[in-house]
């Protein structure tokens, strides 16, 4: 079975400075997405940035970029510049390839933003 | 981002009582999903629907549960008997053939 660790349960950042949140998983697969999705106090979930295992570069969003090493089964997410509305819960998932394939989430980090 | 609504966005029920939470995704998206996140923990899969009937189902998705699309539209999960334990959020989920799934605003349940 999948699983998906998040290592780091909180972590903060100062306005407009760079932070990073690691995630791992484990998987026997070779074809398979990684997602981060962010979970604000209203508890909608968003999603943040995709990544599909079968390309080597990483995935940029605006500020936000990962750091995906398939060797070691990481999948870091780098948000820059960050600002207030930044703060949030953020959730690593994983999906295997495959047509009704499920999410496995790992459990979260909240990250805190501090002026 | 395509949107999903779920409908009601608060249910407060009795155990013991069934309970029905709706969600109405794009139209013409394919595969539906429902999640749940007990307050304070990650979120977990229930159960994924394609082509009218379940695809996959984890081991929380028990007899108590069960998925429908009546109308072709609507998308409903139905809780039997709720239990304390049921309290949580549950989120409906959707993907057409682009790989990103897209989450409704979920339904908070509550079970006293």
């Amino acid at each position: 079975a999948q699983t998906v660790t998040q290592s780091q349960p909180e972590m903060s950042v100062q306005e407009a400075e760079t932070v990073t949140l690691s995630c791992t998983y484990d998987t026997s697969e070779s074809d398979y997405y990684l997602f981060w999705y962010k979970q604000p106090p209203s508890r909608q979930m968003i999603l943040v940035i995709r990544q599909e295992a079968y390309k080597q570069q990483n995935a940029t969003e605006n500020r936000f970029s990962v750091n995906f090493q398939k060797a070691a089964k990481s999948f870091s997410l780098k948000i820059s510049d960050s600002q207030l509305g930044d703060a949030a819960m953020y959730f690593c998932a994983y999906r295997r390839a495959g047509t009704a394939s499920k999410l496995t989430f790992g459990t979260g980090t909240r990250l805190q933003v501090t002026l | 981002e395509p949107e999903v609504t779920q409908t009601p966005s608060h249910q407060v029920t009795q155990m013991g009582q069934e309970v029905i939470l709706r969600c109405v995704p794009i139209s013409n998206h394919l595969y539906f999903y429902w999640y749940r996140q007990i307050l304070g923990q990650k979120v977990e899969f229930l159960v994924s629907f394609y082509n009218n009937e379940i695809s996959e189902k984890s081991e929380i998705f028990d007899d108590q549960f069960s998925v429908e699309r009546p109308d072709g539209s609507n998308f409903t999960l139905k809780i039997r008997s709720t239990k304390l334990e049921d309290s949580a959020m549950y989120f409906c989920a959707h993907r057409s053939q682009g790989d990103e799934q897209y989450f409704g605003p979920g339904t908070r349940l509550t079970v006293t």
